[in-house]
C-alpha cells in the first residue's frame, strides 16, 4: 500500500542548529514527492518537490530510492522556520491525488 | 495565493444537523479536493473531483457527500454531523500537467468546523 511516514510529531531545535525532518515512503512505482509547509494561521503551501531539485528558504530534500526516503534538511535553522511540515506522495496518473504524512511540527527556539 | 476561497471559515453546529462547506476557485483548474486535517493524522482525502459532475471517494469519505455543478465550486456536505467530524477542512485545486510535470496542489485557507 502507498504510504508516507513522518516518525517525529515534534522536532525542537535551537536557532542556528541543523534541521532534518524525516520522511519515508512506500510506493511501487516511480514516486513524485513533495514537502508542504503550514505556518501558523496560514494555508498549506508547497515548499519544494523532488523533481526540480531546488533549494527553497535554505531547505533541500534528496530522494533516496534505496532507503525510500525524502528527508528535508536545512543547515542552520531560523526562528521563522517554525511551522508544520508535511511530506506528500503523488499517486501519479490523471487524478493528481496526494498522500500526506502525519506532519512534523518544527519549533526553532531562540 | 491562488484564487481559492472557502466559506464559512468557522462554524459551530450541533450533532445531527446538516452542514455544507463551499470551496470556490477562480483558476479554472480541473481537479478539486476536500481534505480534513486532524492531529496525529495529517491531511486525509475525503472526496475529489476531476470535472463538473465527476467526483470520487477518498480515504475517509463515510458521512460526507460532494457536488460539483460548476467548474469553480466544489461543495462538501455532512448530511448529519457527528462530533467525530469536528476538524479543519481544506479544499485544494490542481490542474492537469503535461507528461513529466509535477502535480502541485494549491490550498484554500481552511474551515474550522466544531460539532457539539
Amino acid at each position: 500500500a502507498q504510504r508516507v511516514t513522518q516518525p517525529e510529531k515534534l522536532l525542537s531545535v535551537f536557532k542556528g542548529a541543523p534541521v532534518e525532518l524525516k520522511c519515508n515512503y512506500s510506493y511501487s512505482g516511480s514516486p513524485e514527492l513533495f514537502w508542504y509547509v503550514q505556518y501558523s494561521r496560514q494555508r498549506l503551501q508547497l515548499l519544494l518537490r523532488h523533481i526540480s531539485r531546488e533549494s527553497i528558504k535554505g531547505f533541500t530534500a534528496d530522494l533516496n530510492k534505496g532507503e525510500t526516503s525524502f528527508h528535508l534538511k536545512k543547515p542552520f535553522a531560523q526562528e521563522e522556520d517554525s511551522a508544520m511540515y508535511y511530506c506528500a506522495l503523488s499517486e501519479g496518473g490523471a487524478t493528481n491525488k496526494l498522500i500526506f504524512g502525519t506532519g512534523t511540527l518544527l519549533a526553532v527556539q531562540p | 495565493d491562488a484564487g481559492i476561497t472557502q466559506s464559512p471559515r468557522h462554524k459551530v453546529t450541533e450533532t445531527g444537523t446538516p452542514v455544507t462547506l463551499r470551496c470556490h476557485q477562480t483558476e479554472n483548474h480541473r481537479y478539486m479536493y476536500w481534505y480534513r486535517q486532524d492531529p496525529g493524522h495529517g491531511l486525509r482525502l475525503i472526496h475529489y473531483s476531476y470535472g463538473v459532475k465527476d467526483t470520487d471517494k477518498g480515504e475517509v469519505s463515510d458521512g460526507y457527500s460532494v457536488s460539483r455543478s460548476k467548474t469553480e465550486d466544489f461543495l462538501l456536505t455532512l448530511e448529519s454531523a457527528t462530533s467525530s467530524q469536528t476538524s479543519v477542512y481544506f479544499c485544494a485545486i490542481s490542474e492537469s500537467k503535461a507528461s513529466g510535470d509535477y502535480n502541485e496542489q494549491f490550498f484554500g485557507p481552511g474551515t474550522r468546523l466544531t460539532v457539539l
